[in-house]
């Protein structure tokens, strides 16, 4: 079964520096897509990168990239020089492989609260 | 842009009433979804949409209903509250598979 796990319930990082939140899938499908979520305490959901499995590079927006290892089955969120408005909750999702036509819903990891420290 | 648009905010209900939670989206998204996320447990599929007139069950759709008679709008339906339906409730849309969703800004409902 396809499934996304976030191992780390809670990080801490200092602020400037970078952090890693870790993701890993598990597909058999060979084309899928993984994307990355902010929900800070206010509660509204922000999408922040997308990796295709087919993509050549890393995804890159910003502060945000996505270290992308498809052997291993991970796509690792990078934050660099992690800012206070960075404490959120991050969540990882993968496109669901689906046999039949178009419906490909989105499958969610549990969630990764990083806390960014002054 | 308006983008995706959920209402109520905030909702408390009695065990055993009924409501409709709203979402429109403007943006001519074919694919739309209702999740609630509940502490520890991240966000769950309710129902979905891959367009108007067709809707599916998610991983979590008893006591839930949905329709969707236009490209814009997808309510929910919750038809007889109970406690465990407490929650918070998202509304999603996308343009396809392969695009990121967007999401409402969310209603917490409590039911007492």
């Amino acid at each position: 079964a396809q499934k996304i796990t976030q191992t780390q319930p809670g990080m801490f990082v200092q602020e400037k520096e970078a952090v890693t939140l870790d993701c890993t899938y598990d597909t058999s499908d060979p084309s899928y897509g993984l994307f990355w979520y902010k929900q800070p305490s206010s509660g509204e959901m922000i999408f922040l990168i997308y990796q295709g499995s087919y993509d050549q590079q890393n995804a890159t927006e910003g502060r945000y990239s996505l270290n992308f290892q498809k052997a291993r089955k991970s796509a690792n969120l990078v934050i660099s020089a992690s800012q206070l408005g960075d404490s959120a909750m991050y969540f990882c999702a993968m496109r669901e492989a689906s046999r039949a036509g178009n419906n490909r819903k989105l499958i969610w990891g549990l969630g990764t609260s990083l806390a960014v420290n002054p | 842009n308006a983008g995706v648009t959920q209402t109520p905010k905030f909702q408390v209900l009695k065990t055993g009433q009924s409501m409709t939670l709203q979402c429109a989206q403007d943006m001519n998204h074919e694919y739309m979804s209702w999740y609630r996320q509940d502490p520890g447990m991240g966000l769950r599929l309710i129902h979905y949409s891959v367009g108007a007139g067709i809707t599916d069950q998610g991983e979590v759709p008893n006591g839930y209903n949905v329709s969707r008679s236009t490209t814009e709008d997808f309510p929910l339906r919750l038809l007889s509250a109970a406690p465990s339906q407490t929650s918070v409730y998202f509304c999603a849309s996308r343009v396809g598979p392969n695009t990121e969703a967007f999401f409402g800004q969310g209603t917490r409902l409590t039911v007492v």
